[in-house]
């Protein structure tokens, strides 16, 4: 059964810092792997996807990588701020026919002004 | 701009009520799909549907079914709703269908919040 961790469960910055957020998953077989956004009590806000045969993903300040073979990915988030507070979670699609995502619990992040 | 939209943001119901939790999508998505979510347990798959009258259970169906008569309508539905269903439910959708059909983008609703009495 594939699953994800997110470590760490939560992280706290200076504003300004440049970040990583780490992604694993147990099963390479995926299709392909996807990190959102949470903010406290709302839905989910896609940040990037990454197919399963693309290395990295780039959008604004965040920048996404993917290693399949060792199950893993990173958030990378240049030159925090405080509106970047949120919690962030990944997703992996897989299974043979299998429409299902499976998400991380996530890593609650806070940037101090 | 993609939009997925789910009936509810706050609802309140009492134990043994039936209840409904609507999910609209304007994107032509094939696959719908309801989740909940639960501090420490994260998103939980319920229920999810690739067609028109099609469903298939997810990793916690017990207590929940699901209704899909119309391509852009996914609905959740709490058959006698308990305590233990008090939670945040989030709907979303992707397109495609068929084996590796998973290499698009999930959007999601602004979730509902459901607190049962």
């Amino acid at each position: 059964k594939q699953e994800v961790t997110q470590i760490p469960a939560a992280l706290s910055v200076p504003e300004g810092e440049n970040l990583v957020l780490n992604c694993s998953f147990t099963d390479s077989a995926i299709y392909n792997l996807q990190w959102f956004r949470q903010d406290p009590g709302k839905g989910l806000t896609s940040l990037l996807l990454i197919q399963s045969s693309q290395r990295e993903q780039t959008s604004g300040r965040l920048n996404a990588s993917l290693d399949k073979s060792s199950g893993r990915s990173t958030l990378y988030i240049a030159a925090s701020q405080p509106g970047d507070s949120a919690t962030y979670l990944c997703a992996v699609s897989h299974g043979a026919g299998s429409y299902q995502l499976t998400f991380g619990k996530g890593t609650k992040l806070s940037v101090i002004p | 701009d993609v939009k997925v939209t789910q009936s509810s943001r706050y609802l309140v119901k009492r134990t043994g009520e039936k209840v409904f939790l609507e999910c609209v999508q304007d994107m032509d998505h094939e696959n719908m799909f309801w989740y909940r979510q639960d501090p420490g347990l994260g998103l939980r798959l319920i229920y999810f549907s690739y067609d028109v009258k099609m469903k298939e259970k997810g990793d916690i169906p017990e207590g929940y079914s699901v209704s899909r008569e119309k391509k852009e309508r996914f609905s959740l539905i709490l058959e006698s709703a308990s305590t233990n269903q008090t939670s945040m439910y989030l709907c979303a959708s992707t397109s495609g269908g068929g084996w590796g059909s998973m290499n698009t983008e999930a959007f999601f609703g602004q979730g509902t919040r459901l607190t049962v009495v």
